[in-house]
């Protein structure tokens, strides 16, 4: 079964370092999603592309977030500088284009702010 | 904001049981509901979906219900093995829109 790709599976960085995830959907999935999850609690959306357009990133923090998804396919996600509050998982999904269609998630990576 | 939450936060349960995980939802323009399975270390997994045209709906081993009356949804596991044990959690999506809004979560602990 196909897989959402996502790399590094673990990261520790010091405050005030810049941080870069990398996601690589299903293939023949248009819509790619950012979620962060805090330990104990459901995921949240941080930004969603269609395509190569960013439809939703009202949850993004813009200060110090930036996501892209140049080609369409892959996408990046970094943080500069990172907080101690940035430690969390954080999770890559794709879907299909239409919205009755589930999202995929990958195994995410795991950030730690020291 | 609107959200998704749960009832339980943890359930324990025998082997060979039936599980039940509840959840409520206060969006009413959601017309798709997911559960998900999420085990430690993992992304959440896919289980099972169900849309808001639909009250019931089965697969293997699993059926959720949807009540949007009370805004009520719950998962069923029938015969509950060790291997369900994990985070369960149900997610909405508001119509016309592609995001999911999750809910907390429920730990399911099954023990032999």
């Amino acid at each position: 079964e196909a897989e959402v790709a996502q790399s590094p599976r673990y990261k520790i960085t010091e405050k005030s370092q810049a941080v870069a995830f990398w996601c690589d959907p299903i293939s023949g999935h248009a819509t790619l999603y950012w979620y962060r999850q805090i330990l104990g609690q459901g995921p949240e959306l941080l930004v969603q592309f269609q395509d190569e357009s960013v439809v939703d990133d009202s949850q993004l923090p813009k200060d110090r977030f930036s996501a892209e998804r140049l080609k369409g396919v892959d996408s990046t996600l970094k943080i500069q500088p990172a907080e101690l509050g940035d430690s969390a998982m954080y999770l890559c999904a794709s879907s299909f284009r239409d919205s009755n269609s589930p999202l995929h998630f990958g195994n995410g990576t795991r950030l730690t702010v020291t | 904001g609107e959200s998704v939450g749960l009832h339980l936060p943890t359930l324990s349960v025998q082997e060979g049981d039936n599980s039940i995980i509840n959840c409520a939802y206060s969006n009413s323009a959601s017309d798709y509901f997911i559960w998900y399975k999420q085990e430690s270390g993992k992304g959440p997994q896919f289980i099972i979906d169900i849309r808001s045209n639909m009250d019931k709906r089965q697969g293997q081993r699993v059926t959720v219900l949807l009540n949007k009356t009370v805004k009520h949804l719950s998962l069923q596991i029938a015969a509950t093995q060790p291997g369900d044990s994990a985070v369960y959690f149900c997610a909405e999506r508001e119509t016309g829109f592609q995001k999911l809004v999750f809910g907390t979560g429920t730990r399911l602990l099954v023990s032999p």
